[in-house]
C-alpha cells in the first residue's frame, strides 16, 4: 500500500499569497499523482492529473510538479475561493489519498 | 453536461447493507468507468473500488473485498454500490465519480455524495 503524507496539515495565508503544498509517497508512484480541491459540503473537484496537467476549466494559477515520491501543488496569488482543503491521490498502485492540507485565511 | 446524481441519505443498523445508486448523464456511459470513494471522520477519503461502464469489470480495494459489490446497468446508465455487514465506522459520505475506461485514472466528475449513517 502506498501511503501519501501531505504537509503542512494547515496553511494560513492571505489572499494574493502563494501557497505551496507537499505530497510525499511512501513508494514511487511515477507521475500517477492527482490533486483535488474540496470546499465545505461539496464533493472533491479535480484540479491536476498526471502530476502536472490542469483539468478542464482550472485556472493557470494552479500548477503541479514532481515525480516518484515528492510532489508539489502550487497556487499562485490565492483568490478567496481557493481557501479549501486539498488532497493528493495516487493511482500507480491501489489508489490512495493523502489526509489533506487545509488552506485557511490568515 | 456531465452529471452524476446519487440516491438519498440512508440510516442503517449494524450488520445491515446499504445500497447507493449513481445515475450518470451527459456522456457515453460505456466509455468510462465509475469509482466509488467514501469520506469518513476516522479515515478521510478512501477509494473503495472501480467498475467499468463497458463490461462491468470490477476492482475492489482489499479492505472492502467480500463486503462490497459494484454493478453498472448500461440501459439506465446507473451504477450501484452495495456495502454489507455495516459497522458504525462505515458512517460517512459515499461518492461516485467518473473514472477511466479500463482502469483508475482521474475522477473528473463527482456525484453529490450520499450520507450513510450506521447506528443501532
Amino acid at each position: 500500500e502506498v501511503v501519501l503524507t501531505q504537509s503542512p496539515a494547515t496553511l494560513s495565508l492571505s489572499p494574493g499569497d502563494r501557497a505551496t503544498l507537499s505530497c510525499r509517497a511512501s513508494h514511487s508512484v511515477g507521475t500517477f499523482l492527482v490533486w483535488y480541491q474540496q470546499r465545505p459540503g461539496q464533493a472533491p473537484r479535480l484540479l491536476i492529473y498526471e502530476t502536472s496537467k490542469r483539468a478542464t476549466g482550472i485556472p493557470d494559477r494552479f500548477s503541479g510538479s514532481g515525480s516518484g515520491t515528492d510532489f508539489t501543488l502550487t497556487i499562485n496569488s490565492l483568490e478567496p475561493e481557493d481557501f479549501a482543503v486539498y488532497f493528493c491521490q495516487q493511482h500507480s498502485n491501489w489508489p490512495s489519498f493523502g489526509a489533506g492540507t487545509k488552506v485557511e485565511i490568515k | 453536461q456531465v452529471h452524476l446524481v446519487q440516491s438519498g441519505a440512508e440510516v442503517k443498523k449494524p450488520g445491515a447493507s446499504a445500497r447507493v445508486s449513481c445515475k450518470a448523464s451527459g456522456y457515453t456511459f460505456t466509455s468510462y468507468g465509475i469509482s466509488w470513494v467514501r469520506q469518513t471522520p476516522g479515515q478521510g477519503l478512501e477509494w473503495m473500488g472501480w467498475i467499468s461502464g463497458y463490461n462491468g469489470k470490477t476492482d475492489y480495494a482489499e479492505k472492502f473485498q467480500g463486503r462490497v459489490t459494484m454493478t453498472a446497468v448500461t440501459s439506465t446508465t446507473t451504477a450501484y454500490m452495495e456495502l454489507g455487514s455495516l459497522r458504525s465506522d462505515d458512517t460517512g459520505i459515499y461518492f461516485c465519480a467518473r473514472d477511466g475506461w479500463t482502469t483508475v485514472t482521474k475522477n473528473d466528475y463527482w456525484g453529490q455524495g450520499t450520507l450513510v449513517t450506521v447506528s443501532s
